[in-house]
């Protein structure tokens, strides 16, 4: 069956901008996730959304970052007035509600000029 | 909440030498442990992963073993190939968390041929 996917795969924008990253979970699938992921960095772990519960936001670096999701499908992860150290990639991930572990997307990279 | 360390953060192993990787966790209501391979500029992916009621599981030259009563699991890699350079990650999932998981910094495994 289909992956995680993400789009676009390649953001460039200019600092100040507001950019909208984009995720489709596998179906099914009740747990989603945004991770960042700076160049050879680690998973910094963002949002968590689980079925209809209220998300974990305890990640998320400052209040320009804001995450959404309808239902149980497509998560947009929105960074208003972005900064150049917002540059990385960003990974969403999905997962049944409990069981096994999390398969990723292929990430989008976002570039702040 | 949970906290997981990794070592080495860097590995360096002759083709056909045997590589491990150890992660510390330090909540002991931990009960999922998978690990992810990730190459260079591609996605994490799930490689092989323990549950709590057993101490070691294999997979062909992958095998984790897990000792709970010291709060660590570990990636051994037998054989390695030049194609098992990557970097490793391993994660933890508390018991009350869903299916939320807590990464370890990773590890950079270069396979000489």
């Amino acid at each position: 069956g289909a992956g995680v996917s993400q789009s676009p795969s390649n953001k460039v924008t200019e600092k100040g901008k507001d950019v909208e990253l984009r995720c489709d979970p596998i179906s099914g699938h009740t747990a989603l996730y945004w991770y960042r992921q700076r160049l050879g960095q680690g998973l910094e772990f963002l949002i968590y959304f689980q079925g209809n519960s209220a998300p974990d936001k305890s990640g998320l670096p400052s209040d320009r970052f804001s995450a959404e999701r309808t239902g149980e499908s497509v998560s947009t992860l929105t960074i208003q007035r972005t900064q150049q150290e917002d540059s990385a990639v960003y990974l969403c991930a999905s997962s049944p509600a409990f069981g096994t572990g999390q398969y990723f997307g292929p990430g989008t990279r976002l570039t702040v000029t | 909440g949970e906290n997981v360390e990794q070592h080495p953060s860097t590995l360096s192993v002759q083709e056909g030498d045997s590589a491990v990787i150890k992660c510390t966790y330090s909540d002991s209501a931990s009960n999922y442990f998978p690990w992810y391979k990730q190459e260079l500029g591609k996605r994490p992916q799930l490689i092989i992963d323990i549950r709590s009621n057993v101490g070691e599981k294999k997979d062909q030259r992958i095998a984790v073993t897990l000792n709970k009563t010291a709060k660590h699991f570990s990636l051994h890699i037998t054989e390695t190939q030049p194609e098992d350079s990557a970097v490793y990650f391993c994660a933890a999932r508390l018991n009350n968390a869903g299916n939320m998981l807590t990464f370890g910094g990773g590890t950079r495994l270069m396979v000489k041929p």
